[in-house]
């Protein structure tokens, strides 16, 4: 099965700082996805950032982009010149194309406070 | 499009009552995922349907939870009776899925909290 672990449950920076989560992954695939969803206290789950894992370059989306591993199963989201509008849980999660069939594994997510 | 809607935004109710959670998915979507959220164990697939046909309930925690997708434009999770620890945020998502062709992005409600007393 497959799993993801985001292993910092609670990050804080100085706002326009840079900020690294890290995502690490476990599966026997080779084809499939990643993605770094956003929850602000709203709670509505928004896609920042997703990365395929047969494209060697890494995604980017204006200030957030990732540092994709595939051998060593990582994938970090970094957010530049942070804002407050940043602060949330951000959640890595996975999906396998295997079987035809998408369905998202979660880590536990970090929650991200930017400071002013 | 108005995306993922989901009913209620919030529910409160005493322990044994009955609870159903509806979700209407974008138009067009086929695959519709139930999650839960709870501080405990994080989001938690629970089922999905491909083309209104449940695939995959591994998920659901136990006989007191059932879901149903009558049509390609409505589902329901049902809690009953419900229990204290049901107590939880939980999500409607959907995709038009292209299996193995690609991945498509996910897309989620806004979430129905769940509070059981």
């Amino acid at each position: 099965a497959q799993t993801v672990t985001q292993s910092q449950p609670e990050m804080s920076v100085q706002e326009a700082e840079t900020v690294t989560l890290s995502c690490t992954y476990d599966t026997s695939e080779n084809n499939y996805y990643l993605f770094w969803y956003k929850q602000p206290p709203s709670r509505q789950m928004i896609l920042v950032i997703r990365q395929e894992a047969y494209k060697q370059q890494n995604a980017t989306e204006n200030r957030f982009s990732v540092n994709f591993q595939k051998a060593a199963k990582s994938f970090s989201l970094k957010i530049s010149d942070s804002q407050l509008g940043d602060t949330a849980m951000y959640f890595c999660a996975f999906t396998s194309l295997r079987g035809g069939a998408q369905k998202l594994v979660f880590g536990q997510g970090t929650r991200l406070t930017i400071n002013p | 499009d108005a995306g993922v809607i989901q009913s209620p935004r919030h529910e409160v109710t005493e322990m044994g009552q009955e609870v159903t959670l509806r979700c209407k998915p974008i138009s067009g979507h086929n695959s519709l995922f139930w999650y839960r959220q709870t501080m405990m164990r994080g989001l938690e697939l629970l089922i999905y349907f491909n083309n209104n046909v449940p695939i995959d309930d591994s998920g659901m925690p136990e006989d007191r939870f059932s879901a149903k997708m009558p049509n390609a434009s409505f589902s329901t999770l049902k809690i009953q009776p419900s229990e204290p620890r049901d107590s939880a945020v939980y999500f409607c998502a959907s995709i038009r899925d292209r299996g193995s062709a690609g991945a498509n992005v996910l897309t989620f409600g806004a979430g129905s909290r769940l509070t059981v007393l």
